[in-house]
Formats: structure tokens, sequence, C-alpha cells
């Protein structure tokens, strides 16, 4: 069965200080996409980053980095030096692309994250 | 270009009304797909569409639920007839083929009194 657990339900940092976001996620295929969705208070749901199950390499976007490691199957998110516009819940989901997969994203349950000037 | 467009923003009615919450999804977009999002239930996936044809509907909660598309560019989930428990903001998204992101919509804050 495929599933993702954010076991942070909520986060409160200072600004500039170092933050990460702990996604792990269950599924039988070998072949799946990996994906962070923000969330700010205004409501709408902002894409970040896809990542495939083939490629581990790190991402580096900014102040975003992104750590895939197949081994413990997690897909951890840290925000450097947070700032207060950073403050949002983070969605990680998955989806299946197997044989006979449809394709559809399942949503971890989200961090909410507060980021304190 | 445009993103996924939804409307109303807001919607308020009473119970027993019958509510239509609208999208259209990015030009070029194959898949749609209707979400429903809940502080208790978090982000859930109601139904979704493949050039236009209903491929899931196994997330949408009981026969009061209805959704369609009859075309390309436009979606309606309609709530017939609505109940407080339906109160959710309700979210579109659309996506091309190939595992490629989800783009979504501002949402739709529904309000059943």
């Amino acid at each position: 069965a495929q599933k993702v657990t954010q076991a942070q339900t909520e986060i409160s940092v200072v600004e500039k200080e170092d933050v990460t976001l702990d996604c792990v996620y269950e599924t039988r295929d070998t072949t799946y996409y990996l994906f962070w969705y923000k969330q700010p208070p205004s409501g709408e749901l902002v894409f970040l980053i896809r990542r495939n199950s083939f490629d581990e390499q790190n991402e580096i976007s900014g102040r975003y980095s992104w750590n895939f490691q197949k081994s413990t199957s997690s897909f951890n998110f840290t925000i450097t030096a947070s700032q207060v516009v950073d403050s949002a819940v983070y969605f990680c989901a998955l989806s299946e692309a197997g044989w006979g997969s449809q394709g559809n994203l399942i949503f971890g349950k989200g961090t909410k994250l507060s980021v304190k000037p | 270009d445009a993103g996924v467009i939804q409307s109303p923003r807001h919607e308020v009615t009473e119970m027993g009304q019958e509510v239509t919450l609208r999208c259209k999804p990015i030009s070029g977009h194959d898949y749609l797909f209707w979400y429903r999002q809940t502080m208790m239930r978090g982000l859930e996936l109601l139904i979704y569409f493949n050039n236009n044809v209903p491929i899931d509907d196994s997330g949408m909660p009981e026969d009061r639920f209805s959704a369609k598309m009859p075309n390309a560019s436009f979606s309606t989930l309609k709530i017939q007839p609505s109940e407080p428990r339906d109160s959710a903001v309700y979210f579109c998204a659309s996506r091309p083929g190939g595992h490629q992101p989800q783009h979504f919509g501002d949402g739709t804050r529904l309000s059943i009194l």
C-alpha cells in the first residue's frame, strides 16, 4: 500500500535558523515520483519539487534543499536560514508509476512551519 | 499562461441547497483532479479525469457528490443536497501526462450552514 508520513505536525523556529521537514514514504513500486508542495496562509498549493525514484541526487534551489534516500524511504526538505515568508504548511506527496498505477498523488498530512522574527 | 481557475472563491449556503463548484484547467493538461481539504482528514482525492473521462471516483464520499467534465476546458463538482459536514476547501488541479506535477487552483472555501 502507498503511504506518506510526515511525523512533524508543527515546527516553530526563529528566523535564520535552519529547519528540516521529514517525509517517509511507503510503496511497492520500483518506479515512483516524490513531490513537495507549499501551502502559505493564503491557502493556495504551490509546487516546489518533483523527484523520480531513479534519481537520488540531492537538489538545491536557493535556500531550499532536498535529500532523497531510497535506503530509508525518505525525502526530507531543508530550509536554510529560514525567513518569516517560509511560514506555511508543507506537504510531501507520492505518485506511483509502475504497471497499473493510476498516477494519483498521495499526500502526507503536512507539517506546519512557523518562522518567528 | 493562466493557471487553474476555480470559481467561486467562497461559497456560503444553507443546508439542503445545491452547490456547484467550477474549474478551468490549464490548457493542454490531460488530467484534472478534484480534492477536498479539511483539518480532520487533510487533502483527499475525490475524483480525477483523463481526457475528460472519469477514471477513479472512489474518493467521492457519497451519491450527493457528482462531477462532470463536458470538455477539456471545464469541469464541475456538484453537491446536492449539501450538508454542514461538506464544509471544506475544494481544490481543482490539472497536469499534463508523464507524471508531471499537478498545478492547483486557489480553491473554493465552502461553508454549509
